[in-house]
């Protein structure tokens, strides 16, 4: 059964600084892996995207690695702002065909102390 | 372009009480999916379905039943509502499997 981990539950960092969200999974055959934030009271919006044939994702100041082997997957945030304070999910993609979904982790909350 | 809308956006219903939760989506895709999310044991997959027509079960389908009449909409049903059910609902959809999926803003709802 596939399990999603995300260290730490919490973090908190001064405005500017760069920073990592980690996320591990127990097993490698994956489909795809996918990062949210979650806003206090409000829905999942997606981040990115990495199918299990790619390395890594960037979108503006975000970047987004997979290892699938390792079964590990990194959210690089460069100078981080405090609107980026909010919860961080990420979920793979796994099953066989017909019964895959996604499996998330419990999430990272990030707080940016301006 | 709305994307995935949810209503309603709130609900308190008492024990054995029925209601239909409603999605809908504008992106003309063909997977829709119904989750709740509890404090403590995160996101989990309640129903979905690939397409028109069809239906099937997730992680925690017991106590709901789902319809998907329109490729358009997605319809939750809890039938006689139970304290366990109080949870946040989210509606999502993706064009295919593989594809990324894309969340509604949520039903909160309490079941006293």
């Amino acid at each position: 059964k596939q399990e999603v981990t995300q260290i730490p539950a919490a973090l908190s960092v001064p405005e500017g600084e760069n920073l990592v969200l980690n996320c591990s999974f127990t097993d490698s055959a994956i489909y795809n892996l996918q990062w949210f934030r979650q806003d206090p009271g409000k829905g999942l919006t997606s981040l990115l995207l990495i199918q299990s044939s790619q390395r890594e994702q960037t979108s503006g100041r975000l970047n987004a690695s997979l290892d699938k082997s390792s079964g590990r997957s990194t959210l690089y945030i460069a100078a981080s702002q405090p609107g980026d304070s909010a919860t961080y999910l990420c979920a793979v993609r796994s099953g066989v065909q017909g019964a895959q979904k996604l499996v998330f982790g419990q999430g990272t909350r990030l707080t940016i102390n301006p | 372009n709305a994307g995935v809308t949810q209503t309603p956006k709130f609900r308190v219903l008492k024990t054995g009480q029925s209601m239909t939760l409603l999605c809908a989506q504008d992106m003309n895709h063909e997977y829709m999916y119904w989750y709740r999310q509890d404090p403590g044991m995160g996101l989990r997959l309640i129903h979905y379905s690939v397409g028109e027509g069809t239906t099937a079960k997730g992680e925690v389908p017991d106590g709901y039943n789902v319809s998907r009449l329109k490729k358009q909409n997605f319809l939750l049903g809890l039938e006689s509502a139970a304290p366990s059910q109080t949870s946040v609902y989210f509606c999502a959809s993706s064009y295919s499997r593989v594809d990324e999926q894309y969340f509604g803003p949520g039903t909160r709802l309490t079941v006293t």
